[in-house]
């Protein structure tokens, strides 16, 4: 089944202590993308990569990192997470970074950092 | 950076009542995009606009890309109760990977 995966689905942590979420697509796609939704701000990018080595900057990039090694893997990093990223983080993929294609997004990642 | 306003925050309807929702940009886009998102899930791509003026159906779904390619609306008609949920607009640019999402409108509908 095509799909994209994010795990933890849920993390709870304290402030300061390093963390990664994965993501990983099995479609092949080149372009994939970190969200963070907040109530009332929609999704807001933080990175995106347009293929393998390849990552750029969103909207909101502060206070996290990404590393895109291989194509099918996109990890969301916070080396020092503090509770102002308490939020509900979505990645997605899509073949081509063109607009004309469409994104598949994860099921999300709810995380509370204390 | 770029900014969308959608408009409205909220909406409660009746079933069988139709809906509509819009989206305003600062700037111009090449594609405009409407998501549905479902309580506990990512959202899900229901219609993708690439010109300027074109209007797009989908199911008892419309969709319309603005002549000035600053704005976007959304129709549903004939609401369901599984029509519920929070409706996204983003707008995006040819062979750039930057999205830029609206803050949603949230769908209530009534049985």
């Amino acid at each position: 089944e095509a799909q994209v995966t994010q795990n933890p689905r849920y993390l709870i942590t304290v402030t300061g202590k390093k963390l990664t979420v994965t993501c990983s697509q099995n479609m092949n796609h080149e372009y994939m993308s970190w969200y963070r939704q907040d109530p009332g701000l929609g999704l807001r990018q933080i990175y995106y990569s347009m293929n393998v080595e390849v990552t750029d900057k969103g909207d909101v990039p502060e206070g996290y990192k990404v590393s895109r090694k291989e194509k099918r893997n996109f990890p969301l990093i916070l080396e020092s997470p503090s509770p102002n990223q308490t939020s509900l983080y979505f990645c997605a993929s899509s073949f081509l970074a063109d607009s004309t294609d469409t994104q598949y997004f994860g099921p999300g990642t709810r995380l509370t950092v204390l | 950076g770029q900014q969308l306003n959608q408009s409205p925050q909220s909406m409660f309807i009746q079933e069988g009542e139709d809906v509509s929702m819009n989206c305003t940009s600062s700037s111009i886009f090449n594609t405009w995009l409407w998501y549905k998102q479902d309580p506990g899930e990512g959202p899900v791509l229901l219609i993708a606009l690439y010109k300027a003026g074109e209007l797009t159906s989908n199911g008892r779904l419309t969709a319309q890309f603005g002549i000035t390619r600053k704005d976007s609306f959304l129709n549903i008609s004939a609401s369901i109760p599984s029509d519920v949920g929070i409706y996204f607009c983003a707008g995006r640019y040819t062979n750039a990977g930057k999205s830029t999402f609206g803050d949603g409108t949230t769908l209530t509908v009534k049985p």
